[in-house]
């Protein structure tokens, strides 16, 4: 089964900042690379598929990157609302359904 | 809209049974695949099954195979997962979640898949 990791495992960022996380696949699985976004007591929610398409409705603020075995999701400037936790997760071959460990950005 | 409502949770006790139902609407429910999505207490996201869109394929991990079946009814629009001896580690929420995308790579497996609506998520807590 393909491996994701993400880094950080947690992050602290102000209002405005820019922010990356990372998300390394153990195998290149080409673009298939989606973003969730968890905020607390809720359900995931799609920010980005296919490693760098924005999901419908979601802000233009976040954007991914990456292909192969190393992806990226930026916030160019973090409002209040996107503190919560964002998972990766592997598209190349399902099942089973990879996701990665979460990375939870919290404010500074 | 795409609705997603789950229900059916709720305490069991270890070596119980329990079955999760996941009601939709507002979209054309046989055209997707679906998926149980879980997530226990302050952990990740861990997938638990999936099945396509006719329900003619199946598909467990590795911590629930041969204790949960899902399947779905498209004449109801009703997408189901019953877990039978119910562990103390299958205690999570739950969430059912529509497959998007997609591509059969052969037979069994697909590229490009992934979750654009999620359910409300039900809690099940197995404990004695």
């Amino acid at each position: 089964d393909i491996q994701m990791t993400q880094s950080p495992s947690s992050l602290s960022a102000s209002v405005g900042d820019r922010v990356t996380i990372t998300c390394r696949a153990s195998q290149s699985i080409s673009n298939f690379l989606n973003w969730y976004q968890q905020k607390p007591g809720k359900a995931p929610k799609l920010l980005i598929y296919d490693a760098s398409s924005l999901q419908s409705g979601v802000p233009s603020r976040f954007s991914g990157s990456g292909s192969g075995t190393d992806f990226t999701l930026t916030i160019s400037s973090l409002q209040p609302e996107d503190f919560a936790d964002y998972y990766c997760q592997q598209s190349y071959i399902t099942p089973p359904f990879t996701f990665g460990q979460g990375t939870r950005l919290e404010i500074k | 809209q795409v609705q997603l409502v789950e229900s059916g949770g709720g305490v069991v006790q270890p070596g119980r049974s329990l079955r999760l139902t996941c009601a939709a609407s507002g979209f054309h429910f046989s055209s997707y695949g679906m998926y149980w999505v879980r997530q226990a207490p302050g952990k990740g996201l861990e997938w638990v099954a999936g099945i396509w869109n006719d329900g003619s394929k199946k598909d467990y991990a590795e911590p629930v195979k041969g204790r949960a079946t899902i399947s779905r009814d498209n004449s109801k629009n009703t997408l189901s997962l019953q877990m039978n001896s119910l562990r103390v580690e299958d205690t999570a929420v739950y969430y059912c979640a529509r497959s998007m995308g997609g591509a059969p790579i052969d037979h069994q497996l697909l590229r490009g898949e992934y979750l654009d609506y999620w359910g409300q998520g039900m809690l099940v807590t197995v404990s004695s």
